[in-house]
């Protein structure tokens, strides 16, 4: 059965500490993986698309790198606005759907 | 930017009342998606429409829910009898090719009384 596994649940961080978030997978097959940031009440707003193993992706403080099994995004000296809940998702040997962890929630203190 | 839009941003039914649910894709996108959220879960997965077909459904998406694309712009999701545990968080999402990124929408918080 495919799963996708974040963690940690939670992570609370000083303004300017580095840290990183986990997305572990198992799936049949791989057609990318993911990574949304999530305000509360709102819609899943797109960071990344990853392909393959060794891939990375930057932007600004972020950056989410691939391994065959994990996928890991990184904030750099975080702020406060990066304060959000983080989704990873993969997409399994199919079109289309797109299955998700059940997410990280950041909270960046200044 | 060009973005998905959802109305209403909420709506408040009786359990046994059909709602529904309306989203505008972007506007070259071909590839249409409906997720729901319930409170404190995961994002869950209910069907893709393409070529004004479903492509795949979810368990969840039984006989009670139908999708449809009224027209060049509109996509919507219909329920027809709603139960209590049909509240949640729906969101629209749409993507250029099957292959591609999905853009989500804001939301339509469903609460079913």
């Amino acid at each position: 059965e495919d799963q996708v596994t974040q963690s940690p649940e939670a992570l609370r961080l000083q303004e300017g500490e580095s840290s990183s978030l986990n997305c572990s997978y198992t799936v049949s097959g791989l057609r990318g993986l993911f990574w949304y940031r999530q305000d509360p009440g709102k819609g899943p707003e797109f960071l990344f698309t990853l392909y393959s193993a060794g891939e990375e992706k930057e932007k600004e403080r972020l950056k989410a790198t691939l391994t065959k099994k994990e996928s890991f995004l990184h904030i750099t000296a975080p702020k406060p606005e990066d304060s959000a809940t983080y989704l990873c998702a993969v997409r399994p040997d199919s079109w289309g759907k797109l299955q998700f962890g059940a997410g990280t929630q950041v909270v960046v203190t200044p | 930017e060009p973005e998905v839009t959802q109305t209403p941003s909420h709506q408040v039914t009786q359990m046994g009342q059909e709602v529904i649910l309306r989203c505008v894709p972007i506007s070259n996108h071909l590839y249409f998606y409906w997720y729901r959220q319930i409170l404190g879960q995961k994002v869950e997965f209910l069907v893709s429409f393409y070529n004004n077909e479903i492509s795949e459904k979810s368990e969840i998406f039984d006989d009670q829910f139908s999708v449809e694309r009224p027209d060049g712009s509109n996509f919507t999701l219909k329920i027809r009898s709603t139960k209590l545990e049909d509240s949640a968080m729906y969101f629209c999402a749409s993507s250029e090719g099957g292959g591609d990124t999905q853009y989500f929408g804001p939301g339509t918080r469903l609460t079913v009384l």
